[in-house]
């Protein structure tokens, strides 16, 4: 399956923490995307990390794939309390389509 | 303001009693989808669309109709509703006319189903 696994499945830390959140894939992909979703809300995208980049950054959130790993890791520097929500990773090959994993839950203590 | 907007966010009803949820995007975006989200079982698509009148399968299509007569909208039809399509539900749309590119989507509130 192509479908990313993310770890862990829940991750609870103090305000001001960093957050590692890590996602597991079985096959080449094109990209490789990840989504948070805020509880009774639809999926946001926070950022898009192609099969040919290592890394990649946007505000607080920084990205990183190893493609011969096929893992990739998103990093939420200085967390705040507004962070809490649930991360998705979506993975896609060549010729299948957009293939989202069971989240994971953050939760930020203030 | 680019949204997707679903109809309703909330519906309670009975077995075999046809629904229809409402998807539209203001986007002008070519590819629209509908997922399910179960607990444990993350999302799941159910039907996507490249383009007008161009509809597909996903993974779990079994029980679900949709059509795309606009560009703008997709609605996700339940014929005769069945308890185990309780769920939420999710439409997405991004800029693309195919499936394989791979580009972020852009996700509705959802609508949470219960079906007794």
């Amino acid at each position: 399956s192509q479908q990313g696994e993310e770890d862990p499945q829940a991750l609870s830390i103090q305000e001001g923490e960093n957050a590692t959140m890590n996602c597991s894939y079985k096959t080449s992909i094109n990209n490789l995307q990840w989504y948070r979703q805020n509880s009774g809300r639809g999926l946001v995208h926070l950022i898009l990390i192609r099969s040919n980049e290592r890394e990649k950054h946007s505000g607080r959130l920084r990205v990183t794939l190893d493609t011969s790993k096929k893992s990739s890791s998103l990093l939420i520097t200085a967390s705040r309390a507004a962070d809490t929500a649930s991360y998705f990773c979506a993975t896609a090959g060549a010729n299948s389509k957009l293939t989202f994993g069971k989240g994971i839950t953050l939760s930020v203590r203030p | 303001e680019a949204q997707v907007t679903q109809n309703p966010r909330y519906l309670i009803t009975v077995t075999g009693k046809k629904l229809t949820v409402t998807c539209s995007q203001n986007m002008n975006h070519e590819y629209m989808s509908w997922y399910r989200q179960d607990p444990g079982l993350g999302l799941r698509q159910i039907y996507y669309s490249m383009n007008v009148e161009v509809t597909d399968k996903g993974d779990v299509p079994e029980g679900y109709k949709v059509s795309r007569k606009e560009k703008r909208n997709f609605p996700l039809i339940l014929e005769s509703p069945s308890p185990n399509q309780t769920s939420l539900y999710f439409c997405a749309s991004s800029p693309s006319d195919s499936p394989y590119s791979n580009q972020p989507q852009h996700f509705g509130d959802g609508t949470r189903l219960s079906i007794l």
